[in-house]
């Protein structure tokens, strides 16, 4: 069976600072991974996917995510936030038809 | 290009009525995926469905939850006997194909009240 943890239902950054959520899978066959970004009120926008080509994966609004076999894990990063980056982000893991999310990381911004 | 549609946005149904969801994909996509977010929880898979064929309804509820895709229109999620724990917001989503890779574009939701 797959899952997935995200580690920190919140995390806060000033604007500016480097962004980082953390998300760690189980899969017992090559995994698909993907970040997802949901805005309040809205559908989930996918950010980036890793499809078993290159390891560092980059995605739109300047973030990007490294699959790391060895510790099982699959982090977002942004080096500078922006305001705007304020929202809930979802990992997502697959190698079926369903996605399999994280229970989700809330992302401050403060100014 | 027209994303992923769901109508409505908003529903309030007391309990015993019956709750109908519909997505459209997007232009040239026939899969569709149904998911639902509880508060403060991740989406959970549902249904996926091709046209006129359920391919996996491993999420779905035994009872009163059902999904269709007909050859013409929209998929439909259907709550038949709404309880107060159906209240949630139900995504679909589409894709172009049934592959893993294949990017899963999702809608905007349906929020669903149950009083």
């Amino acid at each position: 069976a797959q899952s997935v943890t995200q580690l920190g239902s919140h995390v806060s950054v000033s604007e500016g600072a480097l962004v980082l959520l953390r998300c760690n899978y189980s899969s017992s066959v090559p995994p698909y991974l993907f970040w997802y970004v949901q805005y309040p009120n809205q559908g989930l926008q996918l950010l980036l996917k890793y499809t078993s080509a290159a390891t560092l994966v980059k995605g739109i609004n300047g973030f990007e995510a490294e699959f790391k076999k060895s510790e099982t894990s699959f982090h977002l990063t942004k080096p500078s936030a922006h305001m705007s980056d304020a929202a809930e982000y979802f990992c997502a893991v697959t190698n079926t038809d369903k996605l399999i999310f994280g229970t989700g990381t809330r992302l401050q911004v403060f100014p | 290009n027209a994303g992923v549609m769901q109508n409505p946005r908003h529903l309030v149904r007391r309990r015993g009525q019956e709750a109908r969801l519909r997505c459209s994909p997007m232009k040239g996509h026939s899969h569709v995926y149904w998911y639902r977010q509880l508060p403060e929880e991740g989406l959970k898979f549902m249904v996926y469905l091709q046209k006129e064929n359920i391919i996996d309804e491993s999420g779905m509820p035994k009872e009163r939850f059902s999904a269709e895709f007909p050859k013409e229109g929209p998929s439909i999620l259907r709550i038949q006997q709404v309880v107060r724990g159906d209240s949630a917001a139900y995504f679909c989503a589409s894709s172009a194909g049934q592959r893993s890779t294949d990017t899963q574009y999702f809608g905007p939701g349906t929020r669903l009240t149950v009083l």
